[in-house]
């Protein structure tokens, strides 16, 4: 049972508009939460993250929202460019959790 | 600074052959991680360490063994590889506990035949 899920497999936006990938947990331990982007051939990096304390946290053009009540997780990008076409993967960690639960990802193509 | 390095980078196996695939960091980091990445299952943790001499298991840990013997290299081996086995593995490592940033490696792809 995936605790970490991502719906949506793939997502395609213009260049320059908005681009929203979503993410849902089940585990009301988790109270960290990651987003991670890997390109083909290469391992994942570190995106941005948000503690469960905030709903929001924005670094530059990505904002990450959490919505605890409903036990879901935004990525905004905006605005999109096509090297920002990747793999993001959404995670999660436990209070004092020593691992992470990750996402099966989405797929994210921005055309120019 | 390397990072986190990976060998090899991809490999072929015959089903029951067995092997090993070193990760390697540089960082002086605790934490390290072994991950799997299969088509639509995400990242599945099979198993990690806390440190040096200690190994614990993860998601999905049957059919591999790790080992820690050097904090900076973190062993993981498949005794007798099966085609469920063929995967892409990655490697990772953190300095401290889980919400902190880990650091992957470019991955190995395996092939079990």
């Amino acid at each position: 049972d995936q605790q970490v899920k991502q719906n949506s497999p793939s997502l395609s936006v213009q260049e320059g508009r908005i681009s929203i990938l979503n993410c849902d947990y089940t585990n009301s331990m988790f109270d960290y939460f990651l987003w991670y982007k890997k390109y083909p051939a290469e391992g994942p990096t570190f995106l941005i993250s948000i503690s469960s304390i905030k709903d929001k946290n924005e670094d530059g053009r990505f904002t990450v929202f959490l919505n605890k009540s409903a036990k879901h997780l935004s990525l905004h990008i905006v605005p999109s460019q096509p090297g920002d076409s990747a793999v993001y993967f959404c995670a999660a960690s436990e209070v004092d959790g020593n691992k992470l639960v990750f996402g099966a990802g989405t797929i994210l193509r921005v055309k120019s | 600074n390397a990072g986190v390095t990976q060998t090899p980078k991809f490999r072929v196996l015959k089903t029951g052959q067995s092997m090993t695939l070193l990760c390697a960091q540089d960082m002086n980091h605790e934490y390290m991680y072994w991950y799997r990445q299969d088509p639509g299952m995400g990242l599945r943790l099979i198993h990690y360490s806390v440190g040096e001499g200690t190994t614990a298991k993860g998601e999905v840990p049957d059919g591999y063994n790790v080992s820690r013997l050097k904090k900076q290299n973190f062993l993981l081996g498949l005794e007798s590889a099966a085609p469920s086995q063929t995967s892409v593995y990655f490697c990772a490592s953190s300095k401290l506990v889980g919400r902190e940033t880990q650091y992957f490696g470019p991955g190995t792809r395996l092939l079990v035949l």
